[in-house]
């Protein structure tokens, strides 16, 4: 298996753009993470599924994100409309079991100007 | 106050060293998982524990959970174990990380 795919690895945009982040699971996996990284605040969780369905979405700044699994095996972040202080890098995870050991993907770096 | 503190921010050893990084955390968790950022920025879960202590190669991981702490060791680093080295914490459906804590490891 390749592992957790994601898409594209460097995303740079201007204010007010549409941004479409990309995360292809592990086969067979069930549960999905989407977490953004800065330097000033770390590892964030945004929004956990689980089996397609979204569990928690507590942790997404805001109504400008959304992120949707319209399969099993796939999930978007979106960011509508894009700002400065999105710039981050954006990961996604996916397990086999809603506790069960997590494989990264490699990472979106944004960049917004 | 962070839910989850690790210490040390920053670590130096010699090649060959014992490396112990440890995370304390003040809410009730589910389960603790171990991360390692390599400097490319790629990021590899190590272990995952909800009691007790797991093995794997040169790294051990332990959990204390009446104490709320944890600790990663390495035995004989290398200059290859150089990563962030982040703890994570699952609750409810949340999840929180340390700071993270930089390892560098000279030959």
């Amino acid at each position: 298996d390749a592992g957790v795919i994601q898409s594209p690895r460097h995303e740079v945009t201007e204010m007010g753009q549409e941004v479409t982040l990309r995360c292809k699971l592990i086969s067979g996996h069930n549960s999905l993470f989407w977490y953004r990284q800065t330097m000033m605040r770390g590892l964030e969780l945004l929004i956990y599924f689980n089996n397609n369905v979204p569990i928690d979405d507590s942790g997404m700044p805001e109504d400008r994100f959304s992120a949707k699994m319209p399969n099993a095996s796939f999930s978007t972040l979106k960011i509508q409309p894009s700002e400065p202080r999105d710039s981050a890098v954006y990961f996604c995870a996916s397990s086999l079991a809603r506790l069960g050991k997590l494989f990264f993907g490699s990472g979106t770096q944004l960049s917004v100007l | 106050k962070n839910e989850v503190e690790q210490s040390p921010q920053n670590l130096t050893a010699q090649e060959g060293e014992f490396i112990t990084i440890n995370c304390s955390y003040s809410v009730g968790i589910s389960a603790l998982h171990w991360l390692q950022q390599h400097p490319g920025g790629g990021i590899v879960s190590l272990f995952m524990l909800s009691s007790g202590k797991k093995k794997h190669g040169r790294l051990i991981a332990t959990i204390n959970i009446q104490e709320k702490h944890s600790s990663l060791h390495i035995t004989a680093s290398h200059p290859r174990d150089s990563a962030v080295y982040i703890c994570a914490v699952r609750y409810n459906n949340d999840m929180r990380f340390g700071a993270g804590t930089r390892l560098t490891v000279k030959p």
